[in-house]
């Protein structure tokens, strides 16, 4: 079946403008989880849902990150205000129930370049 | 709090040859440990995980790896390698299932 997808692969934007990094997780896991992974570095948590609520957001950098999942199965990260700081690869990935014991499956990425 | 240590930023082995990548982690509380592989331009995919089972875990294409909590580690082996498996690895620890935290990373490289 479908794996998770992430749309855009890659995103260049301006240094101060907003942008929306869209997931979509396999159909039926109530766990979805945003990464962002630097350049040489592993994947670093921002924040996990289950369903539609944050049920872990204390890896979000700053006020200037948010997420959202209104339906439990679509999830944007919303940056505002962006700093070249932000130009990483932003990760999602998705689980059947959540918990540790659960495979969680990526996406390929989004790629975002801040100028 | 929980983090993970891959010694070896860079690891070069022939092909044929033992891989072993290691990782060091540190938890508070029984973690449950994981191996990602990411081939270049691909999304990370689970090689194995411990979750408090068998302290040997075997994983795909080969792959195991050894939980040893009075050493902390969890190394990854495969007794022969090969070409296609030159790619990036990283180790991952959790506890809760909310976070997981991910060491910086080793790239292998195959030697023909």
């Amino acid at each position: 079946g479908a794996g998770v997808s992430q749309t855009p692969s890659n995103k260049v934007t301006e240094k101060g403008k907003y942008v929306e990094l869209r997931c979509d997780p396999i159909s039926g896991h109530t766990a979805l989880y945003w990464y962002r992974q630097s350049l040489g570095q592993g994947p670093e948590f921002l924040i996990y849902f289950q369903g539609t609520g944050a049920a872990d957001d204390s890896g979000l950098p700053n006020d200037r990150f948010f997420a959202v999942r209104p339906e439990g199965s679509v999830s944007t990260l919303k940056i505002q205000r962006t700093e070249r700081g932000d130009s990483a690869v932003y990760l999602c990935a998705s689980s059947l129930g959540g918990g540790a014991s659960d495979t969680q499956y990526f996406g390929p990425g989004t790629r975002l370049t801040v100028l | 709090a929980q983090s993970v240590t891959q010694l070896g930023s860079h690891v070069s082995v022939s092909e044929g040859a033992l891989v072993l990548l290691r990782c060091n982690y540190s938890s508070s509380v029984p973690p449950y440990l994981f191996w990602y592989v990411q081939y270049p331009n691909q999304g990370l995919q689970l090689l194995l995980k411990y979750t408090s089972a068998a302290t040997l875990v075997k994983g795909i294409n080969g792959f195991e790896a050894e939980f040893k909590k009075s050493e902390t580690s969890f190394h990854l082996t495969k007794p022969s390698a090969h070409m296609s498996d030159a790619a990036e690895y990283f180790c991952a620890v959790s506890d809760t299932g909310n976070q997981f935290y991910f060491g910086t990373g080793t790239s292998l490289t195959v030697i023909p």
